[in-house]
């Protein structure tokens, strides 16, 4: 059963306008939630996070906004750049036994910006 | 900077085979994860791991196993590929309390005949 769920595989914005990615969980133990953006034939790299006891948290062009109880979370790109042009992937973060971390991701949006 | 890397970016194996996927990090990282990623499926956890010689089952961890005999390095093993398991293969690596901030390698693209 998908924990993390991103229910676009794809989004087509124009640039300069606002990209709006969207991402949905059902387990209540996630305590941190993540977005990574991935280039093809790169790996994913760190984008911007939120803790749970936060609705939002704000990095340059990029904000992500949390909805605990909607379990809800979206990451705002504004304004869109051509360069943003990736997938982009929600993850969220659950304590393991172990006092460590384990991190789940969804399937991932492919968002094109168009010059 | 943080390096993680993978030893290979391709490679073609046969059905059968055993096969090893080697990943270093420099950063002294405890964690280590191996994750796959398939079109449509998104990045689904096969292994981790918080220490040396520790290891914890992900989602999907039938088929595979994994080293960690070094803090540095973390290996995946197909002990007897199959064709299911061609897929890009990513190795990462986190601080223990990273929360989530892992750094990823360049993957490996793993293909089997």
């Amino acid at each position: 059963d998908q924990q993390v769920k991103q229910n676009s595989p794809s989004l087509s914005v124009q640039e300069g306008r606002i990209s709006i990615l969207n991402c949905d969980y059902t387990n209540s133990m996630f305590d941190y939630f993540l977005w990574y953006k991935k280039y093809p034939a790169e790996g994913p790299t760190f984008l911007i996070s939120i803790s749970s006891i936060k609705d939002k948290n704000e990095d340059g062009r990029f904000t992500v906004f949390l909805n605990k109880s909607a379990k809800h979370l979206s990451l705002h790109i504004v304004p869109s750049q051509p360069g943003d042009s990736a997938v982009y992937f929600c993850a969220a973060t659950t304590i393991t036994g172990a006092g460590s971390y384990q991190l789940t991701f969804g399937k991932g949006t492919k968002l094109s910006v168009i010059p | 900077d943080v390096k993680v890397t993978q030893s290979s970016r391709y490679l073609v194996k046969r059905t059968g085979e055993k096969v090893f996927l080697e990943c270093v990090q420099d950063m002294d990282h405890e964690n280590m994860f191996w994750y796959r990623q398939d079109p449509g499926l998104g990045l689904r956890l096969i292994y981790f791991s918080y220490d040396v010689k520790m290891k914890e089952k992900g989602d999907i961890p039938e088929g595979y196993s994994v080293s960690r005999e070094k803090k540095e390095r973390f290996s995946l093993i197909l002990e007897s590929a199959s064709t299911n398991q061609t897929s890009m293969y990513l190795c990462a690596s986190s601080l223990w309390q990273g929360r989530g901030t892992a750094f990823f390698g360049q993957g490996t693209r793993l293909t089997v005949v």
